[in-house]
Parts: structure tokens; C-alpha cells; sequence
């Protein structure tokens, strides 16, 4: 079975300093893993993932996130946050080894508000 | 020009009747998904359409019948609605067929449902 945590469901930081949104999974085989965005009423925007290769992933608007494969961990930075970043963020995991290796598994969301 | 677009927005209805939701998608992708979201913003898969054909289906009322007339479209009929079936329903897309499990999902604006 895969599943993935999201340890704060709230996260508030200054603006202009580092954000991070943390993220863990479990899974029997290898993992892809994906990081989304929830602007309020909106639907779930794709910010990166992580397939193979690098363990450092570049996304949309800034975001980076790096794989940690002994952590069994894939947390969400920046280096600089903007007011614009504040939303829900979405960690979620698919197992290459389940039968249902088509079903992504979202966690609990954590809800980013950066302060001016 | 809208990726996956989703009819309607929103959707106030009383308890026992029956509604349905629409998407469609522009992208060419081969798979839909339907996903409920609750009032504590959890993310959960309902059911998945690969090519016209039924791939996933989680654990969901019978009340709940997806139908795809085409690889663009995956419509969700509900009948006779619950209290308990208020939520946010989204529709998503991607590319690939059984073995896509590391394309991303590309989601439609959601349909937010209240139950009276």
C-alpha cells in the first residue's frame, strides 16, 4: 500500500525568507512523486515532480524539491517566499510496484500563508 | 481554451434527487479521473477511465456511476443524493494508458456540491 504525510497542516512564514513544506511517504517499490497547489476555489495546479534522476526537482514559480530516498522524503522549498504563495500544497505518491500503479495518493495538505 | 473544464461550478440540490456532473478535456490525454475532495480538503480518487474503459474504482456508493461517452469526456452521475455527499468534485487527465503512472494529472476547476 502507498501513503504519504504531511506533517503540518499549517506552515506561515515572512515573506522574502525560505519556505518549506514537508512531506514523507511510504511505499513497497519505487515512488513517483508529485507536488500540487490549491489557490481558494480553484483546481489542483501541477507544480513538479520527481520520476528518476536528479534528486533536486525544479518546478513552476520558484519551487524546488528534493527527493531523499533514506528519509523516504520529499519536501517543497523556495528560497524566497512571495504573499502570491500563500495556498494548500499537496504532496502525493504513486507506487510503480501496486497493482494500482495508475492511483495517486494525495496527503492531508498543508496551508502556506506568507506574512508581509 | 480551458484543459479540463467541468459543468457545473456549482450545484445546490436537496436530498434524493439526482444529478449529474460534467468534463470534458482538451489535451488528448487517454485517462480521466474523478476525485472528492471533503469540507477538510481531503483528496480522495473515486474512479478512473482509461480509453472509455473503467480502470479504477475505489471504494464508492453505487449511487455513484461514471459514465465516459469518449476519451474526452468522464461524466459522474449521482443518485439520490446524501447529506453526506456535499464535497468538491474534481475531474482530471492525463496522458498514457496502464502504464503511465509517472505522467502528471491535470486538474479542472472543480464542481462544488451542497446537499440540503
Amino acid at each position: 500500500a502507498q501513503s504519504v504525510a504531511q506533517p503540518e497542516d499549517q506552515v506561515n512564514v515572512a515573506e522574502g525568507n525560505p519556505l518549506t513544506v514537508k512531506c514523507t511517504y511510504s511505499v513497497s517499490g519505487n515512488p513517483y512523486l508529485f507536488w500540487y497547489v490549491q489557490y481558494p476555489n480553484r483546481g489542483l495546479q501541477f507544480l513538479l515532480k520527481y520520476i528518476t534522476g536528479d534528486n533536486l526537482v525544479k518546478g513552476s514559480y520558484g519551487f524546488e524539491a528534493e527527493f531523499n530516498k533514506s528519509q523516504t522524503s520529499f519536501h517543497l522549498k523556495k528560497p524566497s517566499a512571495l504573499v502570491s504563495d500563500s495556498a494548500l500544497y499537496f504532496c502525493a505518491v504513486r507506487d510503480l510496484s501496486s497493482g494500482s500503479a495508475r492511483q495517486l495518493t494525495f496527503g492531508s495538505g498543508t496551508q502556506l500563508t506568507v506574512l508581509p | 481554451d480551458t484543459a479540463v473544464s467541468q459543468t457545473p461550478k456549482y450545484l445546490v440540490t436537496q436530498m434524493g434527487n439526482d444529478k449529474s456532473i460534467k468534463c470534458e478535456q482538451n489535451l488528448g490525454h487517454d485517462t480521466m479521473y474523478w476525485y472528492k475532495q471533503d469540507s477538510k480538503k481531503f483528496l480522495k480518487i473515486m474512479f478512473s477511465y482509461n480509453n472509455k474503459e473503467l480502470i479504477i474504482n475505489e471504494t464508492v456508493p453505487n449511487r455513484f456511476s461514471p459514465k465516459s461517452p469518449d476519451k474526452a469526456h468522464l461524466n459522474l452521475h449521482i443518485n439520490s443524493l446524501e447529506l453526506g455527499d456535499s464535497a468538491v468534485y474534481f475531474c482530471a487527465s492525463s496522458r498514457g494508458g496502464p502504464s503511465g503512472s509517472q505522467e502528471t494529472q491535470y486538474f479542472g476547476p472543480g464542481t462544488r456540491l451542497l446537499v440540503l
